[in-house]
This record gives structure tokens, sequence and C-alpha cells, in this order.
């Protein structure tokens, strides 16, 4: 099926960098959501975008809907240890309630 | 957003068993769906669990392998049948709420298969 271009595939940075990850498609969404996964948890939403241009932040993670609506990207600042995880983007296209996902970033922080 | 729970948590069960799995919403729900992650991959929508009636299932998932029942607006349940090693993964049940396109996730189900 249909999947996302996520990037990077994995980082390893040092406690206090900021991070940025992104999302593109080949195809328009009107939907990007940012989700964070624990080892042996479900998916958390962390950010929700709705419009093209829409920059969001939710403490100190940031996400922006691309103007061309084909990409967004998530950023992570001053990172700490329990940012560690797997970070998926997933978007939805016209009326479809069918999520698309990225294939998702996994980051680990050195303390 | 919803409270979600699913049962079990975990299970390994044997080749060729069936296996339930339970998602249950503590407010009513417009959407439930349900979804596999395989070790290290991202997710895979298996159905959408449609109330009172079947679910809808995407390419490559059957109602005879997943038969999925959801009897009201709150509770879904996911049956892996006749499972093979390749069955063991992470299942996960998901919900909107309103009319909004976020989905909430329950905590997953661990499936190993023997």
């Amino acid at each position: 099926g249909q999947q996302l271009n996520q990037s990077p595939q994995s980082m390893f940075i040092q406690e206090g960098e900021d991070v940025s990850m992104n999302c593109t498609s080949s195809s328009i969404f009107n939907t990007w959501l940012w989700y964070k996964q624990d080892p042996g948890e479900g998916p958390v939403l962390l950010i929700a975008l709705y419009k093209a241009g829409e920059l969001t932040s939710n403490g100190r993670l940031t996400a922006q809907f691309g103007i061309t609506r084909k990409d967004s990207f998530l950023n992570i600042s001053a990172s700490i240890p329990s940012d560690v995880g797997i970070y998926f983007c997933a978007g939805l296209a016209g009326n479809n309630r069918k999520l698309i996902w990225g294939l998702g970033t996994s980051l680990a922080v050195n303390p | 957003s919803a409270v979600i729970s699913q049962k079990p948590s975990r299970d390994i069960c044997q080749r060729g068993t069936s296996l339930t799995i339970q998602c249950q919403v503590d407010s009513q729900v417009t959407m439930m769906f349900w979804y596999r992650q395989q070790p290290g991959q991202s997710l895979t929508l298996i159905a959408t669990a449609n109330q009172g009636s079947e679910a809808t299932y995407e390419s490559g998932f059957v109602i005879d392998k997943f038969p999925i029942s959801r009897p009201n607006l709150t509770f879904s349940t996911l049956t892996v049948s006749n499972m093979s090693p390749e069955d063991s993964s992470i299942y996960l049940c998901s919900v909107t709420t309103g009319g909004y396109n976020e989905q909430f996730f329950g905590p997953g189900t661990r499936l190993t298969v023997l």
C-alpha cells in the first residue's frame, strides 16, 4: 500500500540537541498527524495539522504542514532522554479515513 | 481524547489456535480500526470495524482469518484465526471521536505464535 517517505530512519543525538524529521508524499494530504511510540505501547498522538502552512507547537515539539500539502516536519528542541522512541508521521487525503503511515524515525538520546 | 483498553495485553499461542482481542473505549466513538504492527515495522490497517454491520477489510486481509465484531459504539473484537508464526505481531485498535481525523490508539496486544 501507499506509504509516506519519512526521514531520517534513525537518529542518535546528545541530550540538549535539537532534532528535525520530515515526511513527504507524492499526493496532496489534508491532514498530517505526528505520533510517538514507546516500546511495548501504542502510538500516542503528539500534534495534528489541518491547514497548509499551519505551524503548531506542543511543548518542545513543533510541527508544520507544508504549503504544498505534500510534506510535514516535526522539530524537537532541547532533547531529553524521555524523547527516546519511534516517531511516526501519518496523513489523510480527501475524504478517506484511512491513514497513510511513514516508516518511522527511531530516536536515541545520549544523556 | 478517549481512554482505550485492550485485552489481553500479550499472549503466547500455539499454531492452529485462535485468539480474540478485545478493545474497550470509555466513551462513544465514531470509528474504530484494527491495525497490525510487525516487529520493527510501521502500522498496517487490517480493517475498519463498523457498528452493527460487517467490517471493511483492507487488501490482503479477509474476514475468515480476521473476523471482527463491533456490537456497539464503545466495544470491538478482533479474532486472529488458525494462527501461524507469521501472525506474531502487535495488534492495535484505534478510534476517532466526533468529526475529527485524529486517531487515538490502545496500548496494543503483543501476540507470539509458536
